[in-house]
């Protein structure tokens, strides 16, 4: 079974650092692209953060970029944010999502539609 | 930034009647050299992790009903539930993968009339 399990939330007072991990297992998780897709109480979902499936590429959404990074881990087979200078906009329930790779065919780009997401770890910025 | 906005904000349909949910990005998605449409459609359920229905704007996702169906291309896409049922109550998010920062739609929340 496909399964990815975040982990690292928590309270943090502003300004302050954070690092979330998200454990996979279940699909070769050196094959796939994996991102970061944010939803704050009450709001839509926001798509932070990506990673290729061999680090050579990452993108960040204009709100987190500079505070924000990125990183996987191929022997704990892990993907993780570190997340730096904290705001209380950044307040909200943080998914981990598998891309779903390009499916064969004319591939162009490094991501693709995310196809299996864990259930979240809750990042709250409060003094 | 590709700016994704979405139509209607919320509806509400009968059982078994059809509910269609419009999606418009600010640039094309389309890209040329493959002519796929880089746009994806997600159901949000309370308490549940977002689920994928829809990929390459009209290829349903392993496993997801064929009521569902996607369809448009460059700007302009729709996500049309062709018989709604219980179990289909939730917020729809379209999404384009087309470049970063990837961005999603605001939403449509979709109930039971």
């Amino acid at each position: 079974e496909v399964q990815l399990v975040e982990s690292g939330g928590g309270l943090v007072q502003p300004g302050r650092s954070l690092r979330l991990s998200c454990a996979a297992s279940g699909f070769t998780f050196d094959d796939y692209a994996m991102h970061w897709v944010r939803q704050a109480p009450g709001k839509g979902l926001e798509w932070v953060s990506g990673i290729s499936w061999n680090s050579g590429s990452t993108g960040y959404a204009d709100s987190v970029k500079g505070r924000f990074t990125i990183s996987r881990d191929k022997a704990k087979i892990s993907l993780y944010l570190q997340m730096d200078s904290l705001r209380v906009e950044d307040t909200a329930l943080y998914y981990c999502a598998k891309d779903r790779g390009c499916g064969g065919g004319s591939c162009y780009g490094d991501y693709y539609a995310m196809d299996v997401w864990g259930q979240g770890t809750t990042v709250t910025v409060s003094s | 930034d590709i700016v994704m906005t979405q139509s209607p904000d919320s509806l509400a349909v009968s059982l078994g009647e059809r509910a269609t949910i419009n999606c418009k990005s600010s640039q094309s998605v389309l890209n040329s050299s493959n002519n796929k449409n880089y746009l994806a459609w997600y159901q949000h359920k309370p308490g549940q992790p977002p689920k994928l229905l829809i990929y390459w704007a009209s290829t349903r996702e392993s496993g997801v009903p064929d009521r569902f169906s996607g369809s448009g291309s460059g700007t302009d896409f729709t996500l049309t539930i062709s018989s709604l049922q219980a179990e289909d109550v939730a917020v729809y998010y379209c999404q384009q993968y087309y470049s970063t920062p990837f961005t999603f739609g605001p939403g449509t929340k979709v109930d039971i009339k």
